[in-house]
């Protein structure tokens, strides 16, 4: 089955700290990937959609200068928050699709990656 | 505006019972239904999805209702097990338009049986 994999799945730094956070499609290509955030017994929220070779499209409310999204290749999509500070300390997941096999395929979710912010 | 509304909040079930879930959405441009399962510290894992020309699917012990014409989903989950405890989300996304692919989820459901 398809697989994402997410790294680092926990991070603890200190506030003002820029945090990288890989997303993987380790089976198949994406071209598009997204990204979301998850606060404690909450829902998830879409924070961007990661399109290969093209700029991020962010969700009304995100900071696309505070969330810096790459998506350099059809496996590979990275979400830096900048200059971090405690209000950023979040549960982070990212999604994909296999794009190959056509609409209604489902995404699949990486592992999230557990931010903490001193 | 909530797109898509997920009732209970949570529920208890006895090993072996039935869980049910429910969703209702509001935008009948939508055409993939999917429900998802999350584990505390885990990334949501796919259950089960639906589209809207069936009116029921069954997987295992997992079985999608859908009816159409009361925009409402539901998730049934046959001889409920301890392992089963966990918060389940349901979903929806269209292939174009104002979502073009984007998963809107249901607020979860903490899923809790009893050994």
């Amino acid at each position: 089955g398809a697989v994402v994999s997410q790294h680092p799945s926990r991070v603890i730094c200190k506030s003002g700290t820029s945090v990288k956070i890989e997303c993987r499609s380790l089976d198949f290509q994406a071209t598009t990937m997204f990204w979301y955030r998850q606060f404690p017994k909450q829902s998830l929220m879409l924070m961007a959609t990661s399109n290969e070779g093209s700029k991020a499209t962010y969700e009304q409310g995100v900071e696309k200068d505070k969330f810096l999204i790459n998506h350099a290749s059809l496996t590979l999509s990275t979400l830096t928050v900048t200059s971090a500070h405690p209000e950023d300390s979040s549960f982070y997941i990212c999604s994909a699709r296999d794009w190959a096999k056509g609409t209604h395929q489902p995404q699949h979710f990486g592992d999230g990656t557990r931010l903490s912010i001193l | 505006q909530q797109q898509v509304k997920q009732s209970p909040q949570s529920l208890i079930v006895q090993k072996g019972g039935i869980s049910i879930i429910n969703c209702a959405y509001e935008n009948t441009a939508f055409d993939y239904f999917p429900w998802y399962q999350q584990f505390p510290g885990k990334g949501p894992a796919l259950l089960i999805a639906i589209r809207p020309d069936v009116s029921e699917k069954k997987e295992g012990r997992f079985t999608i209702s859908f009816n159409k014409s009361a925009k409402q989903f539901s998730l049934h989950i046959m001889d409920s097990q301890p392992g089963d405890s966990a918060t389940y989300f349901c979903a929806a996304s269209m292939a174009s338009g104002e979502y073009g692919n984007k998963l809107v989820f249901g607020a979860g459901t903490i899923l809790r049986v009893k050994s």
